[in-house]
């Protein structure tokens, strides 16, 4: 099955700075690639997605690339705010495999103002 | 877009009892739910993905008779965990998904969480 790992684990940034989160996966038949933010005992919400067709795509100070070959992607947030503070969690699924998501470990963002 | 709620949102329970937990789709027919748990400080780990009017799909590791699951109408699954012990403490998670397009990805709508402890 698809392994889907997240570094780091933990980011500090000053306000303003930019944040990278990486991903990796496993299973070359992935190709949908959502990006969630969670809250401290909230749902996670969907901030960003990609597919495999295209190589990255940005939405306002959140941006996503992917690199099929090496079978990694990432999430860069420009200009950090505070309200960037979350959790952030990977996720990887081939469409053959019903949708199922399999999740990155996740990386607590804090941002200090 | 679309909107699933989970009842409870808490609950506290003695060990021995079951726990029931309804994830309900507000605005759109889920075909597919599945639940999800999540440890403190952890990710989301999937338990189990049901389909409607079928049984369930259990991950590997997850119990089956432990976890029981049903997906009885396309706007309404259950998860009841039975006899809970407090290692099953948690906070579970559910997602909804519509009718699924040929070659494409629905989106996975989560619902707000449901916070079990088991004293």
């Amino acid at each position: 099955g698809e392994n889907v790992e997240q570094h780091p684990s933990t980011l500090s940034v000053q306000e303003g700075d930019s944040a990278v989160i990486k991903c990796t996966y496993s299973d070359s038949a992935s190709n949908y690639f959502p990006w969630y933010k969670q809250e401290l005992g909230k749902r996670p919400q969907l901030i960003i997605d990609i597919r495999s067709n295209v190589g990255e795509k940005k939405d306002q100070r959140i941006a996503v690339t992917l690199n099929k070959t090496a079978k990694h992607f990432s999430l860069h947030i420009t200009e950090t705010q505070p309200e960037d503070s979350a959790v952030y969690f990977c996720a990887a699924t081939p469409e053959a495999a019903g949708n199922k998501l399999t999740f990155g470990g996740g990386t607590r963002v804090l941002v200090k103002p | 877009g679309a909107v699933v709620s989970q009842h409870p949102s808490w609950v506290i329970c003695k060990s021995g009892t079951s726990v029931k937990i309804e994830c309900r789709s507000l605005d759109f027919q889920a075909t597919t739910m599945f639940w999800y748990r999540q440890f403190p400080k952890q990710s989301l780990m999937l338990m189990a993905t049901s389909n409607e009017g079928s049984k369930a799909t259990y991950e590997q590791g997850v119990e089956k008779d432990k976890f029981l699951i049903n997906h009885a109408s396309l706007t309404l699954s259950t998860l009841t965990v039975t006899s809970a012990h407090p290692e099953d403490s948690s906070f579970y998670i559910c997602s909804a998904r519509g009718m699924q397009l040929r070659g494409s990805y629905n989106e996975q709508f989560f619902g707000p969480g449901t916070r079990l402890t088991v004293l």
